[in-house]
This record gives C-alpha cells, structure tokens and sequence, in this order.
C-alpha cells in the first residue's frame, strides 16, 4: 500500500544524531506536495512531528529537523534520546492514487 | 487542547458493515473549516488514509475504498462516523480517525477492528 519508502530501522547511541529517510517518486514529493512527518510513541496515537516539510509544532524539541529534495525527505534527530524510541512516519499526497499516503514507517532503537 | 477518540465494534463478521465512530471533545467539529479523517493501519502493510469529510458534510475518498466507504458526521452530537461495507479479513486493521487532510492533527488512539467469523 505504501508508496513513500522509508528503512524499517534505525538505531543509535544516546547524544548521536540519526537520521530516516523518505523515498518517493514523481507524483508525490517529487511532484512537490508537501511531506510530514508522525512520531509514534509505544502505545499511544501518532502525532504530528514536522508539518509542510521543515516546520516543528509548538512543543516539538528543535533536536527535531527534516528537509525535502526532489523525490526524496529526511527526518533527522539529534542528540538522540531514551524517550525518542518510536515509531516514524513519513506522508504527503499521490496525484495517481488521489489520496494521501504514508511512508512505509522506521521504527527508531536506541541502544 | 482538542481530542478525538475511537468508538465501535471490536469484532465484524465477513460481509458486514464495519461502523465506527469519532467523538471529539475540546473543540467544535463544525468550526474551523476543518477536514476529520479516517486512516487504518493494516497489518503488515502499514498506514492507509481512508476518506474525509468536511465539516460542510462534503466527502473525499481514496479510490481503491470509494466503493464501499462512507464518512459522515453529526455536528449536534460533535461526532463523525465511518462505514465500510462488505468488509473481508483485509479489512483487519487499527482505525483512526484524525482532523485535518494534507496533514494530521490530532489523532485518536485508535481501535483494533478484526473482521473474522
């Protein structure tokens, strides 16, 4: 269903910076609509992270950053922490599915 | 701040309809010009954004579900409501619902919906 495709992994040591990435194709980022981004914490709903590419809601740490280039995203967090182990969600819009659509998700460890 | 939460049948047989609904409290479903959605996460295969409707009452569906999914809401209970016809066991999944289309904010914490016999 998935048509953003994200690693199913990523890990790293407390402090490190990490990075998850998000391909897409020619009729979604590539075709430049907007890409956001949901963390997931254990247990609980997903909530909005990044919002129109770049940008962090209120509340959101600035450890939290993404960008967007041609058909492709990034969400990068650094000084990685505990409590940042989640789920990561990459979504923006498909003209040839007519819908909205979500990246196939990373599940953050860290060590 | 504004919450949304998940009500409805944890178990649908085969060929039933599935009925959900979404209450939402902090908040006016009919102010704001805001868009509710419902988003499934299926087994295996990750997030699938369902449909919206507006609080107009106008709909939006993704095509692969336009035929059997219906979003609707009650501006007087402050709900809206989603159903899904003829479902099979692909239809196994945790719903959410959730404001907004193009970005998603907030959401609900979701209900598992298994449809078995």
């Amino acid at each position: 269903q998935s048509v953003l495709t994200q690693p199913p992994s990523v890990s790293g040591a407390p402090g490190q910076r990490i990075t998850i990435s998000c391909t897409g194709s020619s009729s979604n980022i590539g075709a430049g609509y907007d890409v956001h981004w949901y963390q997931q914490l254990p247990g609980t709903a997903p909530k909005l992270l990044i919002y129109n590419n770049i940008n962090r809601p209120s509340g959101v740490p600035d450890r939290f950053s993404a960008s967007k280039s041609g058909t492709s995203a990034s969400l990068a967090i650094s000084g990685l922490q505990a409590e940042d182990e989640a789920d990561y969600y990459c979504q923006s819009h498909d003209s040839s599915l007519s819908g909205y659509v979500f990246g196939t998700g990373t599940e953050v460890t860290v060590l | 701040q504004m919450q949304l939460q998940e009500s409805g049948p944890g178990l649908v047989k085969p060929s039933q309809t599935l009925s959900l609904t979404c209450t939402v409290s902090s908040g006016s479903i009919s102010s704001g010009n805001f868009y509710w959605s419902w988003i499934r996460l299926l087994p295996g295969k990750g997030l699938e954004w369902i449909g919206y409707v507006y609080s107009s009452g106008s709909t939006y569906y993704i095509p692969s579900l336009k035929s059997r999914a219906t979003v609707s809401l009650d501006v007087s209970k402050n709900q809206f409501f989603l159903k899904l016809n003829f479902v099979t066991a692909a239809d196994t999944a945790v719903y959410y619902c959730a404001r907004g289309a193009g970005r998603f904010d907030p959401w609900g914490q979701g209900t598992l919906v298994t449809v078995s016999s």
